[in-house]
């Protein structure tokens, strides 16, 4: 069975352009997650999703970032514009959570995608 | 204050010997506790959970951890590691709404 997908697996572009991150979740999990990872920074949580519903974006670190998930096989990470500090690795998860219910905390990562902001 | 704090971010040691990593978790979250392992360039993956019932957990490629509540850790072992599980460990805990929040890591090295 597929896994989590994301592309692109590596991406580098310049400050200010816009950066596009996609996310496949694995079929039939509800649950959804994008992390970021860097060596200062650790794992953070930005944003996860339940049923395509932002249910918690406190993380995401500024409003050049947006998330959306307009259905259940699709999620997009958005930095516009990009900086040198978003440089990092972005990671999606999704989770078979059940509505309503505390996540269980099983997710499935994805391989990332490695940003490089010049 | 750290929902999961790990106490150690480097663990070098040779094969065959056994491991602990260690975790404390903020007594005010929840008690569902988890550590996860990321091998070189790859995403992370479960290796055992504690969610309720034995305090004793074992999980895949011969780790186990045990809850222990009046220390608030959940440190992970092996009796006898293998290069293979050369990677980055991760704590990490359930916060009430279900966020997933991890440690810093743990980078274990396994040496011949």
């Amino acid at each position: 069975d597929a896994g989590v997908i994301q592309s692109p697996r590596h991406e580098v572009t310049e400050m200010g352009q816009e950066v596009t991150l996609r996310c496949k979740p694995i079929s039939g999990h509800n649950s959804l997650f994008w992390y970021r990872q860097t060596m200062m920074r650790g794992l953070e949580l930005l944003i996860y999703f339940n049923n395509n519903v932002p249910i918690d974006d406190s993380g995401m670190p500024e409003d050049r970032f947006s998330a959306k998930m307009p259905n259940a096989s699709f999620s997009t990470l958005k930095i516009q514009p990009s900086e040198p500090r978003d440089s990092a690795v972005y990671f999606c998860a999704s989770s078979p959570g059940t509505s309503g219910r505390l996540n269980t905390g099983e997710l499935f990562f994805g391989e990332g995608s490695r940003l490089t902001v010049l | 204050a750290q929902s999961v704090t790990q106490l150690d971010s480097q663990v070098p040691v040779f094969e065959e010997a056994p491991v602990e990593l260690r975790c404390n978790y903020s007594s005010s979250v929840s008690v569902y506790l988890f550590w996860y392992v990321q091998y070189p360039n790859q995403g992370l993956q479960l290796l055992l959970k504690y969610l309720s019932g034995s305090t004793l957990v074992k999980g895949i490629n011969g780790f186990e951890a045990e809850f222990n509540k009046s220390q608030t850790s959940f440190h992970l072992r092996k009796p006898s590691v293998h290069i293979s599980d050369t990677a980055e460990y991760f704590c990490a805990v359930i916060l009430q709404g279900g966020k997933l929040i991890f440690g810093q890591g743990t980078e274990l090295s396994v040496k011949p």
